[in-house]
């Protein structure tokens, strides 16, 4: 059972918004340890997509945005477009494992 | 630009121990701040962490693994290299190194190297 609560799955239309929701608790992000997003395509590595709850690398479209609150944060994706069809993991610190820690991951579908 | 590359066997048998090196570029691990970490993920299920070196040689390591991890740096050959002892079945996963971020995520990849744990 992963330190970080995602949601197993999500799904919208091309065009809608969905969001995916990550959940920890006083140790990681309640603590103020920032929450990183990944998007993942079967059989490829990670990509980084949202660093530092809200900020996006170079070359991730701007559909994609992040936010942190309390001790969840979330990952929104605006005008979704086929493409964005794959798994999506959020990662924190936690203090009290001292541990990296991930969310167990959300696969979107996109209909 | 920065790269990292896994390198290691790809199948192991139940109890032997496994060595994986990643050779990186574009950045030193001698620069204040910057660390390399190990992350598994087996045949459909979720990421998880296992290790991490900094520039000044501090080792954090998954608390439920410590006891089978050891995790090295070398900085002339920008490399840093996981051994996993007793290696079981259930460890079967694609590993992954990866650049830390200042903020503690991970920002740079390599392609991953599946090992399959089977006798």
């Amino acid at each position: 059972q992963s330190v970080l609560t995602q949601p197993p799955s999500v799904s919208g239309a091309p065009g809608q918004r969905v969001t995916i929701s990550c959940t920890g608790n006083s140790t990681n992000i309640g603590a103020g340890y920032d929450v990183h997003w990944y998007q993942q395509f079967p059989g490829t590595a990670p990509r980084f997509l949202i660093q530092a709850n809200s900020n996006r690398p170079s070359g991730v479209p701007d559909r994609f945005s992040g936010s942190k609150s309390g001790t969840s944060a979330s990952l929104a994706i605006t005008g979704l477009q086929a493409e964005d069809e794959a798994d999506y993991y959020c990662q924190s610190y936690d203090r009290s494992l001292s541990a990296w820690v991930f969310g167990g991951g959300t696969k979107l579908t996109v209909l | 630009q920065i790269t990292l590359k896994e390198s290691g066997p790809t199948l192991v048998k139940p109890t032997q121990t496994l060595t994986l090196t990643c050779f990186f570029s574009g950045f030193s691990l001698t620069t204040r701040g910057v660390g390399v970490g190990w992350i598994r993920q087996p045949p459909g299920k979720a990421l998880e962490w296992l290790a991490l070196i900094y520039w000044d040689d501090d080792k954090r390591y998954s608390p439920s693994l410590k006891s089978s991890l050891t995790i090295t740096k070398d900085t002339s050959k920008n490399q840093v290299v996981l051994v996993m002892t007793n290696m079981d079945p259930v460890d079967t996963a694609t590993y992954y190194c990866a650049h830390m971020t200042y903020s503690y995520g991970f920002d740079y990849w390599g392609q991953g190297n599946l090992v399959t744990v089977s006798s």
